[in-house]
């Protein structure tokens, strides 16, 4: 089965320093992966996604995020914080067997904290 | 129109009630997604329909009732429910799989 993993549950950064929140995943075959952001009481936000193609994928609100296949990560990142990018942010792949082409699968999240 | 709305945005029910949540798209998506999420924890699939057909059910107790009556609409109905039910209740719709769009969410309390 594909799964993605973060490590940290919580993330600090100061404001206007650049961030990284990380996801590592295990996947049979080439990898789908997706970047959501989640702000309090609200649903999920698509950010982005490494299909095939750049290791560096850009996406919404200038994040992007590296694909590192030797690594099996994809952490986001951003080259400057900003407070408004405090949030939830989950890490997920996309599972291509047992049918289960439309399902994704979600990490456990990482809260983002930017300090002003 | 590139949203997803669902109604109620609060719904607080007792155990014997019955009510039913909505959801709503007119991105012409081929799939929607009905999902579970307690807080700080990330949303847990239930139920994927593509065209209009249920696909996926994630062994999903039978107190919870989809239905999706045209490729725009899909409801959930809930009955006899349980306090740990008590949840946002989370709407999605998409073309590509991976690429989803989520509605607000439906913050239930069951009493």
């Amino acid at each position: 089965a594909q799964s993605v993993a973060q490590p940290e549950d919580q993330v600090n950064v100061a404001e206007g320093n650049p961030l990284t929140v990380k996801c590592t995943y295990s996947v049979s075959g080439n990898p789908y992966l997706f970047w959501y952001v989640q702000y309090p009481n609200r649903g999920l936000q698509f950010l982005l996604k490494y299909i095939t193609g750049d290791n560096l994928v850009k996406g919404s609100y200038g994040f992007e995020a590296e694909f590192n296949k030797s690594q099996t990560s994809f952490h986001l990142k951003k080259p400057s914080a900003l407070v408004s990018d405090s949030a939830l942010y989950f890490c997920a792949v996309r599972d291509m067997f047992s049918g289960g082409y439309q399902k994704v699968t979600f990490g456990t999240g990482t809260k983002l904290q930017v300090i002003p | 129109d590139t949203e997803v709305t669902q109604t109620p945005k609060h719904l607080v029910m007792g155990m014997t009630n019955k009510k039913s949540l909505k959801c709503e798209q007119h991105m012409g998506h081929r799939a929607m997604y009905w999902y579970k999420q307690k807080a700080k924890k990330p949303p847990e699939l239930m139920f994927v329909y593509s065209y209009e057909k249920l696909s996926i059910n994630e062994s999903v107790p039978s107190r919870f009732s989809p239905e999706c009556p045209n490729s725009s609409l899909l409801n959930l109905h809930l009955h006899a429910l349980q306090p740990e039910d008590s949840a946002l209740y989370l709407c999605a719709s998409s073309q590509d799989p991976g690429e989803q769009f989520f509605g607000p969410g439906t913050r239930l309390t069951v009493l």
